[in-house]
Protein backbone atom coordinates (compact mmCIF):
# COMPACT_ATOMS: atom_id res chain seq x y z
CA UNK A 1 0.00 0.00 0.00
CA UNK A 2 1.25 4.00 -0.43
CA UNK A 3 2.95 4.82 2.58
CA UNK A 4 2.71 8.34 4.43
CA UNK A 5 2.47 11.58 1.76
CA UNK A 6 3.01 14.37 2.48
CA UNK A 7 2.15 18.03 0.37
CA UNK A 8 3.57 20.66 -0.82
CA UNK A 9 7.15 19.07 -1.45
CA UNK A 10 8.59 22.71 -0.82
CA UNK A 11 7.18 25.68 0.35
CA UNK A 12 8.38 28.89 0.06
CA UNK A 13 6.41 32.24 2.05
CA UNK A 14 7.51 35.30 3.11
CA UNK A 15 7.90 36.66 6.85
CA UNK A 16 3.92 37.42 8.03
CA UNK A 17 2.13 34.77 6.01
CA UNK A 18 0.30 31.97 6.83
CA UNK A 19 0.94 28.25 5.13
CA UNK A 20 -0.40 24.83 5.85
CA UNK A 21 1.30 21.83 5.41
CA UNK A 22 -0.72 18.58 4.43
CA UNK A 23 -0.03 15.00 5.64
CA UNK A 24 -2.26 11.57 4.09
CA UNK A 25 -0.60 8.55 6.63
CA UNK A 26 -1.22 4.67 5.37
CA UNK A 27 -4.31 3.98 5.64
CA UNK A 28 -5.66 2.58 8.85
CA UNK A 29 -3.09 4.05 10.73
CA UNK A 30 -4.80 5.95 13.46
CA UNK A 31 -1.84 7.44 15.41
CA UNK A 32 -0.48 10.70 13.28
CA UNK A 33 2.48 12.34 14.28
CA UNK A 34 4.29 15.62 13.70
CA UNK A 35 8.15 16.80 13.87
CA UNK A 36 10.12 19.43 12.57
CA UNK A 37 13.36 19.12 11.69
CA UNK A 38 16.00 22.10 11.61
CA UNK A 39 19.41 21.99 9.51
CA UNK A 40 21.82 19.36 10.90
CA UNK A 41 19.76 18.62 13.46
CA UNK A 42 17.52 15.47 14.33
CA UNK A 43 13.65 15.63 14.06
CA UNK A 44 11.64 17.26 17.28
CA UNK A 45 8.70 16.55 18.60
CA UNK A 46 5.75 18.87 17.74
CA UNK A 47 2.44 16.69 18.12
CA UNK A 48 0.63 13.50 18.47
CA UNK A 49 -2.99 12.71 17.09
CA UNK A 50 -4.73 9.57 18.26
CA UNK A 51 -7.78 9.68 15.58
CA UNK A 52 -9.03 12.85 15.44
CA UNK A 53 -7.81 14.37 19.35
CA UNK A 54 -4.73 15.77 19.94
CA UNK A 55 -3.42 13.59 22.72
CA UNK A 56 -0.08 15.10 23.06
CA UNK A 57 0.95 18.18 22.06
CA UNK A 58 3.63 19.49 23.90
CA UNK A 59 6.25 20.26 21.49
CA UNK A 60 4.37 23.09 19.94
CA UNK A 61 6.34 26.20 19.79
CA UNK A 62 4.23 28.83 20.10
CA UNK A 63 0.52 29.66 19.95
CA UNK A 64 1.35 30.36 16.18
CA UNK A 65 1.48 26.76 15.05
CA UNK A 66 -1.61 24.74 15.22
CA UNK A 67 -3.05 21.18 14.00
CA UNK A 68 -6.11 19.32 13.04
CA UNK A 69 -7.34 16.00 12.20
CA UNK A 70 -10.78 16.57 11.84
CA UNK A 71 -11.81 13.10 9.92
CA UNK A 72 -8.99 10.76 11.64
CA UNK A 73 -6.70 10.53 8.28
CA UNK A 74 -5.57 13.56 6.81
CA UNK A 75 -3.50 16.02 9.16
CA UNK A 76 -2.53 19.92 8.38
CA UNK A 77 -0.25 21.91 10.46
CA UNK A 78 -1.29 25.31 10.14
CA UNK A 79 1.48 28.24 10.86
CA UNK A 80 0.05 31.63 11.29
CA UNK A 81 2.55 34.83 11.08
CA UNK A 82 5.25 32.79 9.88
CA UNK A 83 9.44 33.72 11.11
CA UNK A 84 12.48 33.04 9.61
CA UNK A 85 13.01 30.78 12.64
CA UNK A 86 9.85 28.69 11.33
CA UNK A 87 12.31 27.74 8.00
CA UNK A 88 12.97 23.72 8.48
CA UNK A 89 11.83 20.32 7.23
CA UNK A 90 8.05 19.48 8.69
CA UNK A 91 8.38 15.45 9.32
CA UNK A 92 5.05 13.81 9.49
CA UNK A 93 4.77 10.07 10.69
CA UNK A 94 2.05 7.60 11.15
CA UNK A 95 1.51 4.19 13.06
CA UNK A 96 -0.89 1.91 14.04
CA UNK A 97 -2.94 1.82 17.67
CA UNK A 98 -0.41 0.06 19.26
CA UNK A 99 2.41 2.23 17.44
CA UNK A 100 5.37 0.10 17.95
CA UNK A 101 6.79 1.87 14.82
CA UNK A 102 6.29 5.05 13.18
CA UNK A 103 6.57 5.47 9.29
CA UNK A 104 7.61 8.35 7.87
CA UNK A 105 6.68 10.68 5.25
CA UNK A 106 9.18 12.66 2.46
CA UNK A 107 8.41 16.11 4.36
CA UNK A 108 7.52 19.13 3.25
CA UNK A 109 10.81 21.79 3.33
CA UNK A 110 9.47 25.11 4.38
CA UNK A 111 11.17 28.31 3.41
CA UNK A 112 10.43 31.65 4.94
CA UNK A 113 12.23 34.63 3.54
CA UNK B 1 13.62 14.24 30.44
CA UNK B 2 15.38 11.55 27.87
CA UNK B 3 17.71 12.35 25.88
CA UNK B 4 19.74 10.72 22.92
CA UNK B 5 23.42 11.81 22.19
CA UNK B 6 25.43 10.52 18.77
CA UNK B 7 29.11 12.08 19.56
CA UNK B 8 30.23 11.22 15.84
CA UNK B 9 28.92 13.64 13.65
CA UNK B 10 30.90 12.36 10.86
CA UNK B 11 31.68 8.44 9.86
CA UNK B 12 33.88 7.11 7.17
CA UNK B 13 34.00 3.48 5.69
CA UNK B 14 35.60 1.19 2.39
CA UNK B 15 32.73 -0.15 0.64
CA UNK B 16 32.54 -3.71 1.68
CA UNK B 17 33.82 -2.79 5.03
CA UNK B 18 32.02 -2.73 8.79
CA UNK B 19 31.70 0.14 10.53
CA UNK B 20 30.13 0.89 14.02
CA UNK B 21 27.59 4.02 14.86
CA UNK B 22 27.49 5.29 18.88
CA UNK B 23 24.22 6.24 20.84
CA UNK B 24 23.98 7.00 23.94
CA UNK B 25 21.03 7.54 26.20
CA UNK B 26 19.25 8.70 29.60
CA UNK B 27 15.79 7.14 30.79
CA UNK B 28 14.16 6.57 34.08
CA UNK B 29 12.32 4.05 32.51
CA UNK B 30 12.33 0.23 32.44
CA UNK B 31 10.17 -0.35 29.45
CA UNK B 32 11.16 1.51 26.20
CA UNK B 33 11.93 0.94 22.29
CA UNK B 34 15.25 2.20 20.45
CA UNK B 35 15.72 2.59 16.93
CA UNK B 36 17.85 3.48 14.35
CA UNK B 37 16.43 5.64 11.44
CA UNK B 38 18.45 6.11 7.80
CA UNK B 39 17.74 9.52 6.17
CA UNK B 40 19.05 10.12 2.43
CA UNK B 41 19.53 13.10 1.13
CA UNK B 42 15.17 12.72 -0.15
CA UNK B 43 15.12 12.84 2.80
CA UNK B 44 12.76 9.99 3.68
CA UNK B 45 13.11 8.59 6.76
CA UNK B 46 14.10 4.61 6.85
CA UNK B 47 13.71 2.63 9.67
CA UNK B 48 16.84 0.54 9.69
CA UNK B 49 16.58 -1.44 12.84
CA UNK B 50 14.16 -2.05 16.23
CA UNK B 51 15.19 -2.75 19.73
CA UNK B 52 12.84 -3.72 22.61
CA UNK B 53 14.53 -2.82 25.85
CA UNK B 54 13.12 -5.91 27.59
CA UNK B 55 14.52 -8.00 24.79
CA UNK B 56 18.08 -9.05 25.84
CA UNK B 57 18.99 -10.31 22.43
CA UNK B 58 20.20 -7.78 19.67
CA UNK B 59 18.17 -6.91 16.69
CA UNK B 60 19.40 -8.03 13.51
CA UNK B 61 18.30 -7.33 10.00
CA UNK B 62 20.57 -8.52 6.61
CA UNK B 63 23.44 -6.48 6.98
CA UNK B 64 22.54 -4.57 10.23
CA UNK B 65 23.08 -5.67 13.79
CA UNK B 66 22.83 -3.28 17.08
CA UNK B 67 24.80 -3.58 20.19
CA UNK B 68 22.30 -2.89 23.09
CA UNK B 69 23.85 -1.77 26.42
CA UNK B 70 20.88 -1.52 28.72
CA UNK B 71 23.22 -1.08 32.09
CA UNK B 72 25.14 1.35 30.09
CA UNK B 73 22.34 2.96 27.85
CA UNK B 74 24.36 2.27 25.26
CA UNK B 75 22.90 1.39 21.70
CA UNK B 76 25.29 1.35 18.95
CA UNK B 77 24.91 -0.02 15.11
CA UNK B 78 27.01 -1.95 12.83
CA UNK B 79 27.13 -2.46 9.58
CA UNK B 80 28.29 -5.00 8.04
CA UNK B 81 30.17 -5.64 4.14
CA UNK B 82 29.12 -1.67 3.30
CA UNK B 83 27.54 -0.97 0.61
CA UNK B 84 27.32 2.70 -1.60
CA UNK B 85 23.59 2.88 -0.92
CA UNK B 86 24.45 3.07 2.70
CA UNK B 87 25.67 6.17 2.98
CA UNK B 88 23.00 8.63 5.03
CA UNK B 89 22.42 10.35 8.16
CA UNK B 90 21.57 8.34 10.42
CA UNK B 91 19.69 8.43 13.48
CA UNK B 92 19.55 7.30 16.62
CA UNK B 93 15.90 7.45 18.29
CA UNK B 94 14.20 6.73 21.73
CA UNK B 95 10.27 6.08 22.74
CA UNK B 96 8.52 4.90 25.80
CA UNK B 97 7.01 2.27 25.56
CA UNK B 98 3.00 3.69 26.49
CA UNK B 99 1.24 3.61 23.37
CA UNK B 100 2.10 6.40 21.10
CA UNK B 101 4.72 7.70 22.31
CA UNK B 102 6.62 10.61 20.66
CA UNK B 103 10.34 9.84 19.25
CA UNK B 104 13.45 11.49 21.06
CA UNK B 105 16.31 12.09 18.25
CA UNK B 106 20.13 11.85 18.69
CA UNK B 107 21.89 14.66 16.82
CA UNK B 108 22.88 12.23 13.91
CA UNK B 109 25.69 10.70 12.15
CA UNK B 110 26.66 11.47 8.46
CA UNK B 111 27.95 8.44 6.90
CA UNK B 112 29.67 8.42 3.57
CA UNK B 113 30.68 4.81 1.80
CA UNK B 114 34.07 5.18 -0.29
CA UNK B 115 34.05 3.04 -3.47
Amino acid sequence: GAGVSQTPSNKVTEKGKYVELRCDPISGHTALYWYRQSLGQGPEFLIYFQGTGAADDSGLPNDRFFAVRPEGSVSTLKIQRTERGDSAVYLCASSTHRGETQYFGPGTRLLVL
Amino acid sequence: AQTVTQSQPEMSVQEAETVTLSCTYDTSESDYYLFWYKQPPSRQMILVIRQEAYKQQNATENRFSVNFQKAAKSFSLKISDSQLGDAAMYFCAYRYYNQGGKLIFGQGTELSVKP
